[in-house]
């Protein structure tokens, strides 16, 4: 799996827009990027993936870059519930191995 | 979707005894489950790879004969830890891939099970 970057943490006002960014330069070029989040004391849970296009479900958007090193997660609108640690893993989409966490971005919603 | 069972979500234990936890694929066949361990403000540590009717596979440092894992059925994966430590209390987390849609979406995660070995 390809190595990726993530700030240690980051701050977010209820309501607005949380963006989450991820470096991934050695990305191959069949490696997707999927996002991951993990409330506290919870198991992580799935947000979304893609390739190289921008992706959208009900949870968030996927920004990626058009050279692939690097993308976004957005929140559209940051509620406290959204208090966790998000991970970006890059990996072959099929592959049964295991998922390796890095570091992950710490995001804190205020109020 | 599917879901991952894991059972106690919390458990105290007095050191020297042993404490099984259970995972759980409910509504799936799970071939290959594995388990992970975290300690407070860390990350996610795979300790090991559990397959269906064979040894687990165990990462490095991680001691195979005091983390038992059993994998007997295709829905249930357990792992216990042996004389117990308070060194081993942390956030147990096992994980699966549903076939098919997991395939796309990737891995399904417990709900966790943090151990305190007191």
């Amino acid at each position: 799996d390809a190595k990726t970057t993530q700030p240690t943490s980051m701050d977010c006002a209820e309501g607005r827009a949380a963006n989450l960014p991820c470096n991934h330069s050695t990305i191959s070029g069949n490696e997707y990027v999927y996002w991951y989040r993990q409330i506290h004391s919870q198991g992580p849970q799935y947000i979304i993936h893609g390739l190289k296009n921008n992706e959208t479900n009900e949870m968030a958007s996927l920004i990626i870059t058009e050279d692939r090193k690097s993308s976004t997660l957005i929140l559209p609108h940051a509620t406290l519930r959204d208090t966790a640690v998000y991970y970006c893993i890059v990996r072959v989409r099929n592959a049964g191995n295991m998922l390796t966490f890095g570091g992950g971005t710490r995001l804190m919603v205020k109020p | 979707g599917a879901v991952v069972s894991q059972h106690p979500s919390r458990v105290i234990c007095k050191s020297g005894t042993s404490v099984k936890i259970e995972c759980r694929s409910l509504d799936f066949q799970a071939t290959t489950m594995f388990w992970y361990r975290q300690f407070p403000k860390q990350s996610l540590m795979l300790m090991a790879t559990s397959n269906e009717g064979s040894k687990a596979t165990y990462e490095q440092g991680v001691e195979k004969d005091k983390f038992l894992i059993n994998h007997a059925s295709l829905t249930l994966s357990t792992l216990t830890v042996t004389s117990a430590h308070p060194e081993d209390s942390s956030f147990y987390i096992c994980s699966a891939r549903p076939p098919g849609t997991g395939e796309v979406y990737g891995y399904t995660f417990g709900s966790g099970t943090r151990l305190t070995v007191v």
